[in-house]
């Protein structure tokens, strides 16, 4: 499954299929992106980051692609469980020097169906 | 290691009163910053501090305010509460370099009767 549009914030997804979330980024000085899970009651939690010197970096089950000249992201799941249904949100850095300030996407709800 | 800790959990305040939340950041992390998620406007950035100076400012009034301690540990304080100030307030810490990862506690709840 795959949300196509930028703007659509559902994504639902059979258990075992791959999930690909598309995130549009704003700021093309931007350097460093993140993407994060959020499950109900919890905060943000930590996926897979990536800098903007790659396109491509890949975790335990999820895969970040980094397109610069269309400032896009996209997050890949393979094997999609019943436990990934979370919102998931991109991130970017706009911090100044070495600081940190993320612009956040507005998220994406993820249901893996059994 | 511990995660990022927040206390209280939940708040539940009147209109015009003041709040102060507390975090303390994963052990070794120098940097805090905190984070108003609402369902209306997302997560939006408030503040960021390294070793006790206020690094990076989001675009809060100035009701909004926090400060960091010599441990690290944080604070954030809102003034003369609105209602539109209901929201879940996030706290992450990281390294401190801009290209290491924010780690974020569960929020506090607050809700502004």
């Amino acid at each position: 499954g795959e949300n196509v549009g930028l703007h659509l914030p559902t994504l639902s997804v059979q258990e075992g299929d791959n999930s690909i979330i598309n995130c549009a980024y704003s700021n093309s000085a931007s350097d460093y992106f993140i993407w994060y899970k959020q499950e109900s009651g919890k905060g943000p939690q930590f996926i897979i980051d990536i800098r903007s010197n790659m396109d491509k970096r890949q975790g335990q089950r999820v895969t970040v692609l980094l397109n610069k000249t269309v400032k896009h992201l996209s997050l890949q799941i393979a094997a999609t469980q019943p436990g990934d249904s979370a919102v998931y949100f991109c991130a970017e850095n706009e911090g100044q020097g070495s600081g940190s300030r993320l612009t956040f996407g507005e998220g994406t709800q993820l249901t893996v169906n059994p | 290691k511990a995660g990022v800790t927040q206390t209280p959990r939940y708040l539940i305040k009147t209109r015009g009163q003041q709040v102060t939340l507390s975090c303390s950041p994963i052990s070794g992390h120098r940097s805090v910053s905190w984070y108003q998620q609402t369902p209306g406007q997302g997560l939006q950035f408030l503040f960021e501090y390294f070793s006790e100076t206020q690094r990076n400012k989001g675009n809060f009034p100035g009701r909004f305010s926090g400060r960091q301690f010599s441990n690290s540990r944080s604070e954030m304080n809102v003034s003369t509460l609105e209602l539109g100030d209901s929201a879940l307030y996030l706290c992450a810490s990281s390294r401190g370099d801009r290209n290491s990862p924010l780690h974020f506690g569960n929020g506090t709840r607050l809700t502004v009767t």
